[in-house]
């Protein structure tokens, strides 16, 4: 089946680099993505990953992608207190669930000064 | 800007009222969802429309419905809100090809509920 695991919280120090971590479980994942939801507010979509790279890097943001171990991580370099949010991974679903995507329980990243 | 819109932004209603939640889109996707999501959890889907296909999850309570009438609009019912149904709600969009690829999944602002 489909699961998405991430850690719950992440403290980071402003201007240095944040690493949020999902593993998943299909290995036959296509697409991968990062969404980040401000409080209140609904999800945004970061950036996202097809299952046939290993890398790709926009501004800020880096995400890797390691199929072996089936591990996705967000890099946000030089973190600005902007940046505090709650960070989802999620994967396509395949199947009966090809149409929707299957999220994490989200990583809060806060900024400490 | 092309986009997806819920109103209202927060809605209050009474225990056992029945309350109903808009979102609407211009972004001609074909696929809508909408989600439950409590505070500090994941989203949890409750059910999506594909075109005019209802494709309800298996564990989301007969107390909630959805209709959409037309390719723009969609509709969460919740014909007698409980105190545990209290959360925001989201409503998504997506296009998916005839090739299952799944594009531009987005989200609105959300709904946040309360129940009195």
């Amino acid at each position: 089946g489909e699961d998405v695991e991430q850690s719950l919280f992440l403290s980071v120090r402003e201007g240095d680099s944040s690493v949020i971590n999902c593993t998943y479980t299909d290995s036959s994942s296509t697409y991968l993505y990062w969404y980040k939801q401000e409080p209140g507010a609904g999800l945004q979509l970061l950036t996202y990953i097809f299952s046939n790279m290993d890398m790709k890097q926009d501004q800020r943001l880096t995400v890797l992608l390691n199929k072996k171990d089936k591990h996705l991580s967000l890099r946000i370099a030089d973190t600005q207190t902007g940046d505090s949010a709650i960070y989802f991974c999620a994967e396509k679903g395949k199947g009966s669930s090809a149409s929707k995507i299957i999220f994490g329980s989200g990583t809060r990243l806060s900024i400490r000064p | 800007d092309a986009m997806v819109i819920q109103n209202p932004r927060y809605q209050v209603t009474q225990f056992g009222k029945p309350v109903t939640l808009s979102c609407s889109q211009t972004l001609n996707h074909n696929v809508m969802y909408w989600y439950q999501q409590k505070s500090s959890q994941a989203p949890k889907l409750l059910f999506h429309y594909y075109d005019k296909d209802f494709n309800n999850e298996a564990d989301t309570p007969d107390n909630f419905q959805s209709r959409r009438p037309n390719t723009s609009f969609c509709f969460l019912d919740i014909r007698s809100p409980g105190l545990g149904d209290a959360a925001m709600y989201l409503c998504a969009t997506s296009t998916q090809s005839s090739a299952g690829i799944l594009y531009g999944y987005t989200f609105g602002s959300g709904t946040r509920l309360t129940v009195v």
